[in-house]
């Protein structure tokens, strides 16, 4: 079964910082991994996709990469400013197509003014 | 639509009541998710449709929980006899199978008292 966790659980930085959300999962065999932000009592927002034969994407200020073989993904945003601040979600989702995504916990991000 | 909509946003059940949540998804996409997300976690998998077909209701905690989506777009999450342990907020997503990108709608935020 595949499980997905989320280091750390919570993190507060200064603004400007460059910051590193990691997700692991246990099942290498996935058919793509998608990074969401949640803002307080809102739905997911959808960050990035990443497909199971690439090894990063990129978006403005925010590059994910992808280590299938370690079953490991980060989020890398840099210069984070005040509206980063969200709870940041890694989700997986299996090899065989059709079955459902499996999300980590979430890290919850403040920046810091 | 531009994006997944969700109703009602908010509703508030006495116990053992009937509740229906609405998911009306982005046009086009054949894929249907319910998620269910308690406080301080991430979402939990309910259930999945592909056009019509129920593909996997694992997640469905008990047979109290009943999901439809007859004709392949609008798809309706119903409780019945809700109990204290149900209150949550129900997201739905979609997807356009081919692609696999989630895209989440705003949720119901469900209370049973």
């Amino acid at each position: 079964k595949q499980e997905v966790t989320q280091i750390p659980a919570a993190l507060s930085v200064p603004e400007g910082e460059n910051l590193v959300l990691n997700c692991s999962f246990t099942d290498s065999a996935i058919y793509n991994l998608q990074w969401f932000r949640q803002d307080p009592g809102k739905g997911l927002t959808s960050l990035l996709l990443i497909q199971s034969s690439q090894r990063e994407q990129t978006s403005g200020r925010l590059n994910a990469s992808l280590d299938k073989s370690s079953g490991r993904s980060t989020l890398y945003i840099a210069a984070s400013q005040p509206g980063d601040s969200a709870t940041y979600l890694c989700a997986v989702r299996p090899g065989n197509y059709g079955q459902n995504f499996v999300f980590g916990p979430g890290t919850r991000l403040s920046v810091l003014p | 639509g531009a994006g997944v909509s969700q109703s009602p946003r908010y509703k508030v059940a006495k116990r053992g009541q009937d509740v229906a949540l609405r998911c009306d998804p982005i046009s086009g996409h054949v894929s249907l998710f319910w998620y269910q997300q308690a406080l301080g976690q991430g979402p939990e998998f309910l259930t999945y449709f592909q056009n019509e077909a129920q593909l996997d209701k694992s997640g469905l905690p008990s047979d109290r929980f009943f999901a439809e989506r007859p004709e392949g777009s609008v798809s309706t999450l119903k409780i019945q006899r809700t109990q204290q342990e149900d209150s949550a907020v129900y997201l739905c997503a979609s997807s356009f199978i081919g692609d696999g990108e989630l895209f989440f709608g705003e949720g119901s935020r469900l209370t049973v008292l």
